[in-house]
Formats: structure tokens, sequence, C-alpha cells
């Protein structure tokens, strides 16, 4: 019964790279949150997606940030061109439904993404 | 969009004694209120969650109270222990589209022997 996983867990990257975070959520869940953490921060919501669809995208940088999750495979988080203002810890939620009877949303342990 | 804010920010306590975290949330429409709780270097771990139509909910020694009035809700955790010690995350979450969790700015629990 595995829960929300994500690779890599950890992530160094030079300035100008690009970085992709992989999430594949629990098994049956088809919502699947980003969310940002810098240290001793709280968590900053990214973006929302359900399969093939952004649902909400309000929290992310206008540029250089994209997200997908497609039919088949894991959700990725995609930073083109990454500047050490990207450095953080990257986790990924997943959820049943934003329905009262499957809320819950479980979190994976995260990619820790250093810029060098 | 909803804003939560979050107190205190840091909490010690002896062990066996109490903590209680405080939260309040800026949209009536939210409707959904969990409670994480985040150890170093690990992802939230979800601990305890409370929906508006309840005003409390209890799980062993950690409770939670909603007040929808006030917009307010509450962690309690009793008879601390060592291992309680981490960082303790509340949320929000709306409905629809507006169903993502904001999240308050977290609470370091710190429970001494």
């Amino acid at each position: 019964n595995a829960g929300v996983m994500q690779n890599p867990r950890h992530l160094v990257r030079r300035r100008g790279q690009e970085a992709r975070l992989r999430c594949s959520p629990m098994k049956g869940h088809s919502h699947v949150y980003w969310y940002r953490q810098l240290p001793e921060e709280g968590l900053k919501f990214m973006v929302y997606l359900q399969k093939e669809n952004i649902i909400d995208e309000s929290g992310m940088p206008k540029e250089r940030f994209s997200a997908e999750f497609p039919k088949e495979g894991p959700s990725i988080l995609r930073i083109q061109q990454v500047v050490r203002g990207d450095s953080a810890a990257y986790f990924c939620a997943s959820g049943g439904s934003a329905t009262a009877t499957n809320e819950k949303l479980f979190f994976g342990s995260g990619t820790q993404l250093s810029v060098l | 969009g909803e804003n939560v804010e979050q107190h205190p920010s840091t909490l010690s306590v002896q062990e066996g004694d109490s903590a209680v975290i405080k939260c309040t949330y800026s949209d009536s429409a939210s409707n959904y209120f969990p409670w994480y709780k985040q150890e170093l270097g690990k992802g939230p771990q979800l601990i305890i969650d409370i929906r508006s139509n309840v005003g409390e909910k209890k799980d062993q020694r950690i409770a939670v109270t909603l007040n929808k009035t006030a917009k307010h809700f509450s962690l309690h955790i009793t008879e601390t222990q060592p291992e309680d010690s981490a960082v303790y995350f509340c949320a929000a979450r709306g409905t629809g589209t507006a169903s993502k969790l904001t999240f308050g700015t977290g609470t370091r629990l710190q429970v001494t022997l």
C-alpha cells in the first residue's frame, strides 16, 4: 500500500540547468498538488492538477515553471533555467477528489532541490 | 483568497503537559481543516482533521476544536511526549476549484524531559 512517491529525494543543479521533479500519487488518487517549502517556512501552494488537466496554477511563477499530470505516468514539475532562489523542498500531495467523502491529502517525502 | 494565521510560532512544554496551537482563517466558505505534523527531513503527515459541520474531534491524545463563527480552530495535545516534538501546520480548504489547502506558517513544538 505505497504512499505518495517522489523522486529524486535530492537534486543538485547548476544555475541555468533544468530540474524535473516526479510525483506518483497514492493508488486510486487522481488529484495532485505541488507545494514549495523554504527553510523555516510554511508550505506554499503552487499548482493543482487532475489527470491531463491543470485545475489551479495560481501559485506558479509566470516563467520557467510548468507542471503536468499525464494520463499515464507520474506528475512532473519542471523548472527551466534554475536560479539559486529556486532552492527549496518541493512536496507533492495526492487526494481522491475534492468531495467530502474523499478529501484527505497525503504528502510525499519531498524533493530537496539545491541550485549551485 | 484564503489566509491562515497560526500561533505561536514556537512552543516549549514539559513532558506530560498539554500543548495548544491556534489558527484563524479568513474565508468563511472553507469547510475542511486538517492538521499536519512534519518531522525534520520528512513530508507533512496528516494527524487529524475536522469538517465545518463538527465542533470537536478527538483521537487519543490529540483533539481539534472549530469555532466556525469566529473562524478559528485549535489543536490540543495532551500528555505530551518527546516524540511529539516536530513542526505542526494547520490548513484550511475551500470548495470546488478553490479546493487547495492553504497552510499556516507552522508551530515548532519542543517537548522537554
